[in-house]
C-alpha cells in the first residue's frame, strides 16, 4: 500500500511570495496527481505527472520519479490561490485506486 | 460541455437506513470513481467502474456499492448507515480507464447521518 506524505500541513504566507509545496511516496506509481479544493468541498485536478515538469501560468509541478517525491510551485501567489492542495498517486494511471495525502492548507494573506 | 454533476448535494439519513447517491460523468467520459472524503481520514478511494465493470476497489466494508450504467451514468449505495459514514462523497470521470488520464470531479454529495 501506498504512503503518501505531504509537506508542510499548513503554510501561510504573503501575496506574492514563491509557495513549495511537497509531496513524498512510499511505491512506485505511474501517475501523480495535484488536486485543488476550495472551500465548499469542490475539486479541480490542476496537474496528472508522470515524469519530468508542467507548468500552466503560475503553476508548476515537478517529479522525480527515482526519489519518489513531487513538489508543486506557486509563482507571485494571490489570495485566491487560498486552497488545499492535495497530492494523490496511482498505480495504475488515471482515477485507478487513487491513493491521497492529507492536503496542505494554504492561506495567502494579501 | 457539462461538468461532473452529483444529486443530491446534501442530505441526512438517519443511523440503519441505506442511501443512494447519483453521478453524471462529463459527456462522453466512460470511466467513473468514487471517493469520500472526512476530517479525520481525508479522502479515500471507494471504488471505479470503466464500462458498466468494476474495475477497482478501495478497503471499504461491503454495505458501500455501486454500479454503472450503459450511458455512463453511476450509482453508489451505503446501506445500513452508521454515523461514521458521515461524509463528503464525491464523484470523478475520465475518458478511459488506466494511465495518462486527467480526472474531473464533481461537486460532491454531504451527507449526514443522525
Amino acid at each position: 500500500k501506498n504512503e503518501v506524505e505531504q509537506s508542510p500541513q499548513n503554510l501561510t504566507a504573503q501575496e506574492g511570495e514563491f509557495i513549495t509545496i511537497n509531496c513524498s511516496y512510499s511505491v512506485g506509481i505511474s501517475a501523480l496527481h495535484w488536486l485543488q479544493q476550495h472551500p465548499g468541498g469542490g475539486i479541480v485536478s490542476l496537474f496528472m505527472l508522470s515524469s519530468g515538469k508542467k507548468k500552466h501560468g503560475r503553476l508548476i509541478a515537478t517529479i522525480n520519479i527515482q526519489e519518489k517525491h513531487s513538489s508543486l510551485h506557486i509563482t507571485a501567489s494571490h489570495p485566491r490561490d487560498s486552497a488545499v492542495y492535495i497530492c494523490a498517486v496511482s498505480a495504475g494511471g488515471g482515477a485507478d485506486g487513487l491513493t491521497f495525502g492529507k492536503g496542505t492548507h494554504l492561506i495567502i494573506q494579501p | 460541455k457539462a461538468g461532473v454533476t452529483q444529486t443530491p448535494r446534501y442530505l441526512i439519513k438517519t443511523r440503519g437506513q441505506q442511501v443512494t447517491l447519483s453521478c453524471s460523468p462529463i459527456s462522453g467520459h466512460r470511466s467513473v470513481s468514487w471517493y469520500q472524503q472526512t476530517p479525520g481520514q481525508g479522502l479515500q478511494f471507494l471504488f471505479e467502474y470503466f464500462s458498466e465493470t468494476q474495475r477497482n476497489k478501495g478497503n471499504f466494508p461491503g454495505r458501500f456499492s455501486g454500479r454503472q450504467f450503459s450511458n455512463s451514468r453511476s450509482e453508489m449505495n451505503v446501506s445500513t448507515l452508521e454515523l461514521g459514514d458521515s461524509a463528503l462523497y464525491l464523484c470523478a470521470s475520465s475518458p478511459l480507464w488506466g494511465a495518462g488520464n486527467t480526472i474531473y470531479f464533481g461537486e460532491g454529495s454531504w451527507l449526514t447521518v443522525v
